[in-house]
């Protein structure tokens, strides 16, 4: 059972370049979430998903697009990468019932030159 | 809208003193708190959580108490240890469907033997 895990751990672009961030769970949980960790702004979230299919966006979604086709998987892309998304990335899951909490990855640090 | 704040950091405690890392926050409904840890290089864990007023959350020497008339969350350990250096961030889970984290902004402490 390895939880959540997030490839790849790190990452150097160069302005204008894409990618995409892999985010996988096997705890069959419905709820997947994608934040982003800045140095004194704790965790903001771009985007999130309730279920295998469906995606909605957080508090700072500009610059990202997100995909939830298979229910363990959510992706994160960023198709003309700007040095303001240099930052760490963290995914997170959790099940629909229970007492709320989220399950998080190890992160991916990315960095935009 | 709903937010968390907490202490700035950097703390800095001897080893064996007693810590509190203050936590405050604003919500519609009836959120549940957790405070999550974050060793250097690696994810969030979750620490405590707490999910109805006057409920007690504990676990590896930490207390935090759910206060709903103050709106506070404050964690607390009596005795903290060189390994207990890390961040801490206080969280509350908002009632609406998306059960999304909302996250204060992270309070480092530093233990020093």
């Amino acid at each position: 059972n390895a939880g959540v895990t997030q490839t790849p751990k790190f990452r150097v672009l160069k302005t204008g370049q894409s990618m995409t961030l892999l985010c996988a769970q096997d705890m069959n949980h419905e709820y997947m979430y994608w934040y982003r960790q800045d140095p004194g702004m704790g965790l903001r979230l771009i985007h999130y998903s309730v279920g295998e299919g469906t995606t909605a966006k957080g508090e700072v979604p500009d610059g990202y697009n997100v995909s939830r086709l298979k229910k363990q998987n959510f992706l994160l892309g960023l198709e003309s990468a700007a040095p303001s998304q240099t930052s760490v990335y963290f995914c997170a899951s959790r099940t629909s019932g229970g007492t709320y909490e989220q399950y998080f990855g190890p992160g991916t640090r990315l960095t935009v030159t | 809208g709903d937010s968390v704040t907490q202490m700035e950091g950097p703390v800095t405690l001897s080893e064996e003193a007693f810590l509190t890392i203050n936590c405050t926050y604003t919500a519609t409904g009836y959120p549940s708190l957790f405070w999550y840890v974050q060793y250097p290089g690696e994810g969030l864990q979750l620490l405590l959580k707490a999910t109805k007023a006057d409920d007690k959350g504990s676990n590896k020497g930490f207390e935090a108490t759910y206060r709903k008339k103050t709106t506070s969350f404050h964690l607390e350990k009596g005795s903290v240890q060189v390994s207990d250096s890390a961040v801490y961030f206080c969280a509350l889970s908002l009632t609406d469907s998306s059960y999304k984290l909302i996250f204060g902004s992270g309070t480092r402490l530093l233990v020093r033997p």
